[in-house]
């Protein structure tokens, strides 16, 4: 069976300084991950997706993401954070041969000017 | 390129009504998704379809709901004797052929059942 847990329901950071969103997965198989991102009003976008090629993995607007399968772990990092980043983070996985992602509850990031 | 759109943006109803919720993939997308997001947390996987037919359905909460997809195209969600606890956002997504292709997902459908 495939779950993800969010560690964080809400996130705060100041403009400027680093994200850090966590993400923790359980999966039976070689997992997929992904991280979408949801703005107010507006549909899903993926961030990024690890489909067990690199490790480390880079997406849009400078985020990245680490798989270490030994913390089953894939959090979610960008350096400096920008006002327009404020959104809701979902963390997401899907077993391999499985179509379905399951979604975690989901890390709602504030940026403080 | 247009995305995925889902019509109504917003469907209000009354309890123990019927309604049909509308998805239309990315062009020449094969694998068709719906999802259910409830306030407050992530989208549940409700059904995929492979071209016409579905392909799993494992997520569908009874049998109030049932989706189809007739030509591999648009999809419609459809749902009977509605109740209040089916209030929620209704998302779509399609892929390029299924598998590990990107899910792109539709803005959805906030149906409220009063």
């Amino acid at each position: 069976a495939q779950s993800v847990t969010q560690l964080d329901s809400h996130v705060s950071v100041s403009e400027g300084t680093p994200v850090l969103l966590r993400c923790n997965y359980s999966s039976s198989y070689s997992p997929s991950l992904f991280w979408y991102v949801q703005h107010p009003n507006k549909g899903l976008q993926l961030l990024l997706k690890y489909t067990s090629a690199a490790t480390l993995v880079k997406g849009i607007n400078g985020f990245e993401a680490e798989f270490k399968k030994s913390e089953t772990s894939f959090h979610l990092t960008k350096p400096s954070a920008h006002m327009s980043d404020a959104a809701e983070y979902f963390c997401v996985v899907s077993d391999f041969g499985n179509e379905k992602l399951t979604f975690g509850t989901g890390t709602r990031l504030t940026i403080i000017p | 390129g247009a995305g995925v759109s889902q019509t109504p943006s917003n469907k209000v109803t009354e309890k123990g009504k019927y309604v049909e919720l509308r998805c239309d993939p990315i062009s020449g997308h094969t694998a068709l998704y719906w999802y259910r997001q409830s306030l407050g947390q992530g989208p549940e996987f409700l059904i995929y379809f492979q071209g016409t037919g579905a392909a799993d359905d494992s997520g569908l909460p009874n049998d109030r709901f049932f989706a189809v997809r007739p030509e591999g195209s648009v999809s419609t969600l459809k749902i009977q004797r509605t109740e209040r606890g089916d209030s929620a956002v209704y998302l779509c997504a399609s892929s390029s052929r299924g598998g590990s292709d990107t899910q792109y997902f539709g803005p959805g459908t906030r149906l409220t059942v009063l």
